[in-house]
């Protein structure tokens, strides 16, 4: 079955810096590939989606590369603010079908 | 656009009562709904799929006698716990998905937390 791992549980960052999360997954090509935002205590919202056959994807001051050769999704917020705080996840449709499976989640801390 | 509203946001009930969870999308018509739980610091577990009009479909594991899903219209789908437990305290957030192009975006309600005591 396939698996989907976000590369840690936490990241604490300097208001300004860059974060960078990485979602890594096995055992099957998706078609696309979503990116949520959770806050605590409430639902995921949706960021941005990326296809298979684009290698990246912009949204202010997000971004998303999709490399289906190492099977691997990044996702970066340039100059962080202290309001870009909480979850986020990855999320891939299961083969054949259009549900999701998410990843863990890794929660980014801004400090100002 | 796009906005999901669930109800309510929080409840506390008794051990052996029936809660039941609306989840409704507002501005736009859903043929199919999901319903997740999360458990703290864990990610989503979907726990069915329902359709409009036709029963849901559960994932593994669920019991779909202890969790009744009910998708009487495109815009309204409730989950009912029947007969809850302590261990089905949790948070419980639904989701309404809309076809763009090849792929689905989903859309997400604010969520209900779940105490049973």
């Amino acid at each position: 079955s396939q698996k989907i791992e976000q590369n840690s549980e936490a990241l604490n960052i300097q208001e300004g810096k860059t974060a960078t999360l990485t979602c890594n997954y096995t055992n099957y090509s998706p078609a696309y590939l979503q990116w949520y935002r959770q806050d605590p205590g409430r639902g995921p919202v949706f960021l941005l989606l990326i296809r298979e056959n684009e290698k990246e994807k912009r949204k202010e001051r997000l971004k998303v590369t999709f490399d289906t050769t190492l099977k691997q999704s990044l996702f970066h917020i340039t100059a962080s603010q202290p309001a870009d705080s909480a979850t986020y996840l990855c999320a891939l449709p299961l083969p054949n079908d259009y549900k999701l499976s998410f990843g863990a989640g890794t929660t980014v801390t801004v400090r100002a | 656009g796009a906005v999901v509203s669930q109800h309510p946001s929080w409840v506390i009930c008794k051990s052996g009562t029936s809660v039941k969870i609306e989840c409704r999308s507002l501005d736009f018509q859903a043929t199919t709904m999901f319903w997740y739980r999360q458990f703290p610091k864990q990610s989503l577990m979907l726990m069915a799929t329902s359709n409009e009009g036709s029963k849901a479909t559960y994932e593994q594991g669920v019991e779909k006698d202890k969790f009744l899903i009910n998708h009487a219209s495109l815009t309204l789908s409730t989950l009912t716990v029947t007969s809850a437990h302590p261990e089905d305290s949790s948070f419980y957030i639904c989701s309404a998905t809309t076809q763009v192009a090849s792929s689905y975006e989903q859309y997400f309600g604010p969520g209900t937390r779940l105490t049973v005591t």
